[in-house]
């Protein structure tokens, strides 16, 4: 199975800043058909994930611009490019190239400082 | 809209059963494939089972293979889960997902399964 890790798992904010997790997988997520299946997701306290970013950065309709995501192979980041209040929560890489089974990182907690 | 209402969880006891549900609309049900993921109290997520649009592919995480069983009815617009053997470590909320791109892009709300005596 595939390992998804991300860093940090905990990440102190400050409103109106830059922000970025990092995903690393143990094997390359680039497959065949020339796309690489790596999502984000987002989990606000009390609610349902949300997915944020497909295909490594394709933003879901509704996401602010202030998220993007970037990456290749093995190495993918999200970013935030100025932190807002509703952005505290939960975020998830998860890939769907080597499935099943479908794995998720750990998860990355972001609160302010 | 998308909509996605689980349903089904409660409080069941070790190596009981309980089916949860997933009532689907706002998107042509047929067309999917459908997931399961979960998500035990304080953890993070765990996907759990896929069934293609047709329900002819079925794929399980190993942590429940031979125990859950996926199905559908797209005469109803609805998912199942059927567990068995249910164990303490089944407690979670469990979330229905709509695919997309190989990838749960529209979740439910979450029902709640608690395992316990």
């Amino acid at each position: 199975d595939v390992v998804m890790t991300q860093s940090p798992l905990s990440l102190p904010v400050t409103l109106g800043q830059p922000a970025s997790i990092s995903c690393r997988s143990s094997q390359s997520l680039a497959y065949k058909d020339g796309n690489t299946y790596l999502s984000w997701f987002q989990q606000r306290p009390g609610q349902s994930p949300r997915r944020l970013i497909y295909e490594v950065s394709k933003r879901d309709s509704g996401v602010p611009d202030r998220f993007s995501g970037s990456g290749s192979g093995t190495d993918f980041t999200l970013k935030i490019s100025r932190v807002e209040a509703e952005d505290v929560g939960i975020y998830y890489c998860m890939q769907g190239t080597h499935c099943p089974p479908w794995t998720f990182g750990q998860g990355t907690r972001v609160e302010f400082k | 809209q998308v909509q996605l209402i689980d349903s089904g969880g409660g409080v069941v006891q070790p190596g009981k059963s309980l089916r949860l549900s997933c009532a689907a609309s706002g998107f042509a049900f047929s067309s999917y494939s459908m997931h399961w993921v979960r998500q035990a109290p304080g953890k993070g997520l765990e996907w759990v089972a896929v069934i293609s649009y047709d329900g002819g592919n079925r794929y399980y995480a190993d942590s429940v293979k031979g125990r859950f069983t996926i199905s559908r009815d797209n005469s109803k617009n609805t998912l199942y889960l059927q567990m068995n053997s249910l164990r303490a470590d089944d407690t979670a909320v469990y979330y229905c997902a709509k695919d997309h791109s190989s990838s749960p892009e529209k979740w439910g709300r979450g029902t709640l399964v608690i395992v316990s005596s």
